[in-house]
């Protein structure tokens, strides 16, 4: 199947620094990312929606110049959270999905993000 | 906006049991119907999938069922095995500007004790 990479696996920052995290289709070709955050023993949250080439679609709640998401290529997606506070230490999740119109979503491995 | 739910928050078996995990969703819409599984601190995984055009789906162990008119469908595992447990979450889908994005429920812990 396809593979989604995630980097990095963890990280650890300072309150009011920025941190960013780079989600990768390693070999296909990714018309949409999505990014998603989970708290421990909880769901998936739909943060935004990527498409390579436009502004992401945020979802209702998201801050969205707080999450900055750039979906620069067809196989890249960042996210940065700036300026992270504590209560943003979460595990962070992209998934992308390939050609348009398929059904199946290909998660990437996570960050774990622990802002001190 | 769609709404899933998911039902039992947590689920206790004894290896070799079955193993049932219900979802319910509000949007007649939705037509794909995908379950993930998700060890811990690892990523969420295919396990099956449903389209809106079938009732029913099998793949050795794992089976789903749909059922369209009532907006519920079900994950069922049989013969549990304790690598079986993990994290399971449904996800209800329709297209929406060309990408299929799900709406997912909170998940069922499922434990199987050997």
């Amino acid at each position: 199947g396809a593979v989604v990479s995630q980097h990095p696996s963890r990280v650890i920052c300072k309150s009011g620094t920025s941190v960013k995290i780079e989600c990768r289709s390693l070999d296909f070709q990714a018309t949409t990312m999505f990014w998603y955050r989970q708290f421990p023993k909880k769901s998936l949250m739909l943060m935004a929606t990527s498409n390579e080439g436009s502004k992401a679609t945020y979802e209702q709640g998201v801050e969205k110049d707080k999450f900055l998401i750039n979906h620069a290529s067809l196989t890249l997606s960042t996210l940065t959270v700036t300026s992270a506070h504590p209560e943003d230490s979460s595990f962070y999740i992209c998934s992308a999905i390939g050609l348009a119109g398929r059904y199946e979503q290909y998660f990437g491995p996570g960050t774990r993000l622990t802002v001190t | 906006g769609e709404n899933v739910e998911q039902h039992p928050s947590t689920l206790s078996v004894q290896e070799g049991d079955s193993a049932v995990i219900k979802c319910t969703y509000s949007d007649s819409a939705s037509n794909y119907f995908p379950w993930y599984k998700q060890e811990l601190g690892k990523r969420p995984q295919l396990i099956i999938d449903i389209r809106s055009n079938v009732g029913e789906k099998k793949d050795q162990r794992i089976a789903v069922t749909l059922n369209k008119t009532a907006k519920h469908f079900s994950l069922h595992i049989t013969e549990t095995q304790p690598e079986d447990s993990a994290v399971y979450f449904c996800a209800a889908s329709k297209s929406q500007g060309g990408s299929y994005i799900p709406t997912f429920g909170r998940g069922t812990s499922l434990i199987v004790h050997p």
